[in-house]
């Protein structure tokens, strides 16, 4: 199993929009609505963002929206800030009923 | 408040066994599934594996089956991950995670817990 592909890197300034994808295939992200994002400070736990594709945990940020085309997945953070500097992972259900993660994706906002 | 609480940092030499634990509290353990899930230095996150503490029901990832075990203890709400012969490359940050099924969202995930197996 290889992993989901996301860029390695992007960039926003404060108060902009940025959208992070993750490809796979109909074996995965295509496949089912099982898509969630996760956000990992520096030495911290991940904490997830986003789950089943578009949904988002109490607590969570309405700046934070998910969608879904096809074997891709997206995440979008609009109105970016400071505190949202940090890696996004993306992870899909397979048809082997396992997981599998995206490469991850370091946000900076400059 | 629902919580996993890893055990504390390991240091191993390769070709010693090892086994991590991963306890939870604020819900019924039995309840949820556990995943563990390695964060090698400076790298993603890659899924290991799950368990079913209500009946042992375990799946592993096939990057990781027959390299590690999965096990939990419902008596005392304690999820495991075990080595029998760590390698240098097992050295990494482990995580546990609670998952509401086996392809839920995981949430909340434990504090993680470094393993270094240097000779």
């Amino acid at each position: 199993q290889s992993a989901l592909t996301q860029p390695a890197s992007v960039s926003g300034s404060p108060g902009q929009s940025i959208t992070i994808s993750c490809t796979g295939t109909s074996s995965d992200i295509g496949g089912n609505n099982y898509v969630s994002w996760y956000q990992q400070h520096p030495g911290k736990a991940p904490k997830v963002m986003i789950y089943d594709v578009s949904n988002r945990p109490s607590g969570v940020s309405n700046r934070f929206s998910g969608s879904k085309s096809g074997n891709t997945a997206s995440l979008t953070i609009s109105g970016l800030q400071a505190e949202d500097e940090a890696d996004y992972y993306c992870s899909s259900v397979t048809s082997s009923d396992t997981v599998i993660f995206g490469g991850g994706t370091k946000l900076t906002v400059v | 408040e629902v919580q996993l609480v890893q055990s504390g940092a390991e240091v191993r030499k390769p070709g010693e066994s090892l086994k991590i634990s991963c306890k939870g509290s604020g819900y019924t353990f039995t309840n949820y599934w556990i995943a563990w899930v390695r964060q090698m230095p400076g790298k993603g996150l890659e899924w290991m594996g799950i368990i079913y503490p209500g009946d042992s029901d375990t799946t592993y990832s096939p990057s990781f089956r027959g390299q590690v075990t999965i096990s939990a203890d419902k008596s005392i709400s304690t999820a495991y991950l075990q080595w029998s012969s760590l390698k240098a490359s097992d050295t990494a940050m482990y995580y546990c995670a609670r998952g509401d099924c086996a392809r839920c969202k995981l949430d909340p995930w434990g504090q993680g817990t470094p393993v270094t197996v240097s000779s």
